[in-house]
Order: structure tokens, then C-alpha cells, then sequence
């Protein structure tokens, strides 16, 4: 149980095009998923935390107009990277909030999303 | 603010050596603590949690304490194995309505045969 999918698992776009990475929650419901970035040999920074039916609450300097975040049901939420540039280049990794008992929380982590910018 | 810092590698070991990966935190109060672990090509997979001070987190041969007197969780295995080789994440949550999750900068381990 609890498992969290990605796609796609790697795309490559050209600089100015736009890209959409989708998370979904296989087996469970989750009202909260988080978006992260993985820099090469550095740690995951969290991009912002996307809430179903409302805006998502970005991190201190990330851009939402530039990172558009839709958590349109329970199961899926998806990050759109407007107007890419290679500095947008990275793997994004998504994650799942689940219940696991009474007020326990645990984080579910999709497989990630390499983002390649020509 | 909250950080969690942890031992740079790549930690390289021979098969059955003694594992540890340092980590510490700085946070107040009272935060969980977790170790994550990513298989090359995979996403993060919890390994082990501890929610309060003098807990042992334990899973497959890996274990952690959480010293609230040194600010720690460190990572141990008493015997590591070739598939054990994969990056390490320590990472604390201090709760509150949306659980973020704060992580080290992960610790690649590579274990020969």
C-alpha cells in the first residue's frame, strides 16, 4: 500500500515550452502532497505544499508563476514548469501525505521526474 | 530556523563493515526524526523514524537513537550488504498542520563486494 506514482519518469523540452509532471496516489487519498527539487549531490528543497481544492503554499523564493501547482483531486496533483529555461533543469520529486494512525502522519515519495531543458 | 546536517560521503565500505552515518539537527522543541534511503533510480523510502528523545528507530539491520542532549541520529548497521548501497537521508519534521519535511544534504553509501 501506499504508493505514489510519477509521470513522466523523464522528459526532455526545449527552452520557452512548458512542462507537466503529474503525482498521483495509487491506494490512498491525500488531502496534502509536497513538491521537492533534487539538485545534483544536494539534498531535496522543498518547493511548495499542495492542498486539494486550494492554492498550494509556495516555499520562500520559488516562484509560483513559474512553478503552477493543481491539486485537482485527492489522488493527483501536478507541478507545471512555465516557460522552462536550463537552469530549470532538475529532478522533481513529489510526495504524498497519509494518515497512519490517529494524529500520525507519514510522507509517501513518488520515484521523481527528470526534467531535462535544451 | 530548523537544519538538519549530516555527514558528507561517498562513504565507501567493504561488504560486512560497520556502518554509521552521522547526522544532526537544530530545531526547538520537540521534532520527529527520520531516515530515508534512495535506491539508485528510486524514489525515497522511509527507513527508520523516532519521535521523541531516547526512541531507537529500527528497520533491516539499520538503527538510529535520538540524543536530545547531542542534538542527534545517527545512522547505524552492524553489517552492511552490497544491496545496502544506495544515498541516505536525515530528515526532521516538526509537525504542525502540514508535516514538512526538512532533509540533510543525503549521504551516498557504496558497498563492495
Amino acid at each position: 500500500g501506499a504508493v505514489v506514482s510519477q509521470h513522466p519518469s523523464r522528459v526532455i523540452c526545449k527552452s520557452g515550452t512548458s512542462v507537466k509532471i503529474e503525482c498521483r496516489s495509487l491506494d490512498f487519498q491525500a488531502t496534502t502532497m509536497f513538491w521537492y527539487r533534487q539538485f545534483p549531490k544536494k539534498s531535496l528543497m522543498l518547493m511548495a505544499t499542495s492542498n486539494e481544492g486550494s492554492k498550494a503554499t509556495y516555499e520562500q523564493g520559488v516562484e509560483k508563476d513559474k512553478f503552477l501547482i493543481n491539486h485537482a483531486s485527492l489522488t493527483l496533483s501536478t507541478l507545471t514548469v512555465t516557460s522552462a529555461h536550463p537552469e530549470d533543469s532538475s529532478f522533481y520529486i513529489c510526495s504524498a501525505r497519509a494518515r497512519v494512525s490517529g494524529a500520525s502522519y507519514e510522507q509517501y515519495f513518488g520515484p521523481g521526474t527528470r526534467l531535462t531543458v535544451t | 530556523g530548523n537544519s538538519v546536517t549530516q555527514m558528507e560521503g561517498p562513504v565507501t565500505l567493504s561488504e560486512e563493515a560497520f556502518l554509521t552515518i552521522n547526522c544532526t539537527y537544530t530545531a526547538t522543541g520537540y521534532p520527529s526524526l527520520f531516515w530515508y534511503v534512495q535506491y539508485p533510480g528510486e524514489g525515497l523510502q522511509l527507513l527508520l523514524k523516532a519521535t521523541k528523545a531516547d526512541d531507537k528507530g529500527s528497520n533491516k539491520g539499520f538503527e538510529a537513537t535520538y540524543r536530545k542532549e547531542t542534538t542527534s541520529f545517527h545512522l547505524e548497521k552492524g553489517s552492511v550488504q552490497v544491496s545496502d548501497s544506495a544515498v541516505y537521508f536525515c530528515a526532521l519534521d516538526h509537525g504542525g498542520a502540514t508535516n514538512k519535511l526538512i532533509f540533510g544534504t543525503g549521504t551516498l553509501l557504496a558497498v563492495q563486494p
